[in-house]
Formats: C-alpha cells, sequence, structure tokens
C-alpha cells in the first residue's frame, strides 16, 4: 500500500544550525514526491518537488531534498535555519492509481529557537 | 491573481444543521479538491475533481457531497453535520501538464469549522 511517514512530531533546532526533516516514502514505481509548509492559521504552500533527473530538489526559501532511492527517503534539508522557518511541514506523494491525487504524510512541526 | 479563495473563514454550527463551503480558483486548473486537516493525521482527500463535470470520492468522503459548478468553482456541502465533522477544511487545485501527469497542488487558506 501507498504510504508516506513523517517519524517526528516535532524537530527542534537552533537559529543558524542545519536543519532536517525525515520523510519516508512507500510506493511502487516511480514516485513523485513534494514538500509542502504551512504557517499558523494559513493554507499549505508547495515548497519543491521531486519528479525525475537530479536527486538533489532545490525549492523555495532556501530548502532542498534529496531523494534517495534505495532508502526510499526524501529528507527536507536547510544549511542555516530560520526563526521565521518555524511551521508545520509535510511530506506527500503522488498516488500510484491517480496523476493528481496526493498521499500526505502527517506533518513534522519545525521550532527554530533564537 | 488571487489564486485558490475559500468562504468562510470560520463557521459555527449546531449539530444536524446544513452549511456550504466555497471554493474558487482564477488560475485555469483542471482539478480541484477539498481535504479535511484534523491534529495528527495530516490532510485527507474527501472529494476531487479531475475537470469540470466530474468528481469522484476521496478517503473520507461520508457526509459530505461536491458541486464542481464550473472551471473555477467547487463548492463542498455538509447535509447534516456531525460534531466528528469539526475541522480545518481545505481546497486546492492543479492542472495538467503536458504529458499528462499532474503539477503541484495549490491551497487555499482555510475554513475553521466547530460543530456543537
Amino acid at each position: 500500500a501507498q504510504s508516506v511517514a513523517q517519524p517526528e512530531d516535532q524537530v527542534n533546532v537552533a537559529e543558524g544550525n542545519p536543519l532536517t526533516v525525515k520523510c519516508t516514502y512507500s510506493v511502487s514505481g516511480n514516485p513523485y514526491l513534494f514538500w509542502y509548509v504551512q504557517y499558523p492559521n494559513r493554507g499549505l504552500q508547495f515548497l519543491l518537488k521531486y519528479i525525475t533527473g537530479d536527486n538533489l530538489v532545490k525549492g523555495s526559501y532556501g530548502f532542498e531534498a534529496e531523494f534517495n532511492k534505495s532508502q526510499t527517503s526524501f529528507p527536507l534539508k536547510k544549511p542555516s535555519a530560520l526563526v521565521s522557518d518555524s511551521a508545520l511541514y509535510f511530506c506527500a506523494v503522488r498516488r500510484e492509481d491517480s496523476s493528481y491525487k496526493l498521499i500526505f504524510g502527517s506533518g513534522t512541526r519545525l521550532l527554530v529557537r533564537p | 491573481n488571487a489564486g485558490v479563495t475559500q468562504t468562510p473563514k470560520f463557521q459555527v454550527l449546531k449539530t444536524g444543521q446544513s452549511m456550504t463551503l466555497q471554493c474558487a480558483q482564477d488560475m485555469n486548473h483542471n482539478s480541484m479538491y477539498w481535504y479535511r486537516q484534523d491534529p495528527g493525521m495530516g490532510l485527507r482527500l474527501i472529494y476531487y475533481s479531475a475537470s469540470e463535470g466530474t468528481t469522484d470520492k476521496g478517503e473520507v468522503p461520508n457526509g459530505y457531497n461536491v458541486s464542481r459548478l464550473n472551471k473555477r468553482e467547487f463548492s463542498l456541502r455538509l447535509e447534516s453535520a456531525a460534531p466528528s465533522q469539526t475541522s480545518v477544511y481545505f481546497c486546492a487545485s492543479s492542472n495538467r501538464l503536458a504529458g499528462g501527469s499532474y503539477n503541484e497542488q495549490f491551497f487555499g487558506p482555510g475554513t475553521r469549522l466547530t460543530v456543537l
């Protein structure tokens, strides 16, 4: 069955330090993977996606993610965290039976302390 | 270009009342979606519309109905609200790319619904 797992409910990091938000997926065939961010009382905003090509994908606000097929992972990374990065982050994978439906992970709250 | 808009932003209903959540997009997207977001559960798809004139059930359709009024608008109706439908509801849209795949989804700001 297709699924997305975000094993950490919350990630804490100090401002200026690198951050990583974990995501693993389970889908047969080639995955289409996405990261979204949600700020308080707002809708989800698209950050980046992996469709094909380079395993390292760069997105908005300095975020990047690395597709690892052997580990079925797609962790979100940023070299230097900002307090303003504090938000809820969702990983998603496109469903196998649909070219447009997504399965979302449960979300990881990122807290960047000054 | 407003993107995806939703009304209302907040709503409180009593059990058994009905209401319609409105969604519109101005990006000329083919597909539209309704999700609900509950703590610790991510987003779950309620209904979707792959293109104008079509709708289909998602993961959690019970207690809801939808109407794809035209290419821009996609409404979600609760016929008889229940406390279990207390949630934050998001509408989203996406476009079909050449080759048949779909682009990322764009989300509205959400409607926070409480059913007493």
